[in-house]
């Protein structure tokens, strides 16, 4: 079965600052990968994903994360954050041609101080 | 807005009852999943349904169980309720069973078990 660590539990950032979310998974064949984004009191919803092709790719609000095959790693990066990017940020990961479930990590809050 | 709908926002039960959530997904999508979500924990996966029929389940125990209706809502029912129940519970629908496609989520039911 497939597992996703994310190592930090709350980030604390200035505006303005980078930010890089670290996400390994654990599984032994091919993923697809996902961020996950929850405002606060609104629904979870997508940010990336990642299926095949260009490690590199880009989700809404200037979100990018990079699929690093050979470290099992699907970090989110933004070059300069602001207030609004204050969330809680999931990674998950599901089985390449799955139609099953997602498996999410535990979360990242982010919190952007103005 | 995502379009999905969950019902009630809020339920408080005492351990040993039974419960019913209900879930109404973006038009158009035919498959549903349902996720609990402890707090300080991301969402993991309960089950899945595709066309009224269970497509695939995750590690929890029969107690919990579901449906899927001609109009693509469903439920989710859990009997025999225990403390570690409390949660937020997660309906999702995507088209195509999920696969290679985003899931919307609703904003969920929280459940306390007393």
């Amino acid at each position: 079965a497939q597992s996703v660590s994310q190592h930090n539990h709350h980030v604390i950032l200035s505006e303005a600052a980078s930010l890089e979310l670290g996400c390994n998974y654990s599984y032994g064949g091919t993923v697809n990968l996902f961020w996950y984004v929850q405002y606060p009191g609104q629904h979870l919803q997508l940010l990336l994903k990642y299926f095949s092709g260009d490690p590199l790719v880009k989700g809404i609000k200037g979100f990018e994360a990079e699929f690093i095959k050979s470290k099992f790693s699907f970090n989110l990066r933004k070059p300069s954050v602001q207030w609004s990017d204050t969330a809680e940020y999931f990674c998950a990961v599901r089985p390449s041609g799955s139609a099953r479930q997602l498996t999410f990590g535990s979360g990242t809050q982010l919190t952007v101080l103005p | 807005e995502t379009g999905v709908t969950q019902s009630p926002t809020h339920l408080i039960k005492t351990r040993g009852q039974q419960v019913t959530l209900r879930c109404s997904s973006q038009s158009g999508h035919n498959t549903v999943s349902w996720y609990q979500q402890a707090l300080g924990q991301g969402p993991q996966f309960i089950f899945q349904y595709y066309r009224e029929e269970e497509n695939g389940r995750g590690n929890f125990p029969p107690r919990f169980s579901g449906l899927q209706f001609p109009n693509y809502s469903s439920e989710l029912n859990v009997n025999a309720l225990e403390l570690d129940d409390s949660a937020l519970y997660l309906c999702a629908s995507s088209e195509k069973e999920g696969r290679g496609e985003k899931l919307f989520f609703g904003s969920g039911t929280q459940l306390s078990v007393l």
